[in-house]
């Protein structure tokens, strides 16, 4: 069974450019999970997927953020304009209905120059 | 709130040493408790869990004990080995927080032969 898996695994991008990470997750895993990791901090959660609907998006920086998952597959995580700020590693992660093991993605390294 | 402290590394130890990671927690309510590794190249794993008090985790000879009184969820393990090197995070999910996991800082661990 594939795992959870991301796409890029690196992006380095321009202030004020526009980056779209992918997260494909693990075949039938109604959650989905986005977390990110700023060098020298915490990972912090971003928000939380159940199949298409946003169940929790508190963690969501401000509005330069934008995630979809159409159909309640894959999802995708929009930085538009990308600021210095944003640069970190951010992971995706799924899980089944009640479970409480989240499987981790390989993170997809994002750099804001 | 919900928060995790972590003991900060990089921690660096010899083959066969023992080790001990500490963490402590602060939460409302009963959270469940988690080690999660992230090995060089990877992305996170789950290590261990516990989800109540006095519970031991254990996994690849690590294990840690929740225990509530001291709000402490330690790793430990009595003989590293060269391919433990990796980064250690511990975590919580709190039955209120809609299942998002709350992270330590991370150790980073390098065990040398």
């Amino acid at each position: 069974e594939a795992g959870v898996t991301q796409f890029p695994s690196h992006s380095v991008i321009e202030k004020g450019q526009t980056v779209t990470l992918r997260c494909d997750p693990i075949s039938g895993h109604d959650n989905l999970y986005w977390y990110r990791r700023v060098m020298g901090k915490e990972i912090k959660f971003l928000l939380h997927f159940v199949k298409e609907s946003k169940q929790d998006e508190s963690g969501m920086p401000n509005n330069r953020f934008l995630a979809e998952r159409t159909g309640g597959t894959y999802s995708t995580l929009k930085v538009q304009p990308a600021e210095l700020e944003d640069s970190g590693v951010y992971f995706c992660a799924s899980n089944q209905q009640g479970a409480g093991e989240q499987y981790f993605g390989p993170g997809t390294r994002l750099t804001v120059t | 709130g919900n928060s995790v402290t972590q003991m900060e590394g990089p921690v660096t130890l010899s083959e066969e040493a023992f080790l001990t990671i500490n963490c402590t927690y602060t939460a409302t309510g009963y959270p469940s408790l988690f080690w999660y590794v992230q090995y060089p190249g990877e992305g996170l794993q789950l290590l261990l869990k516990a989800t109540k008090a006095d519970d031991k985790g254990s996994n690849k000879g690590f294990e840690a004990t929740y225990r509530k009184e001291t709000t402490s969820f330690h790793l430990e393990k009595g003989s590293v080995q060269v391919s433990d090197s990796a980064v250690y995070f511990c975590a919580l999910i709190n039955a209120g927080n809609n299942r998002k996991l709350i992270w330590g800082l991370g150790t980073s661990l390098a065990v040398n032969p």
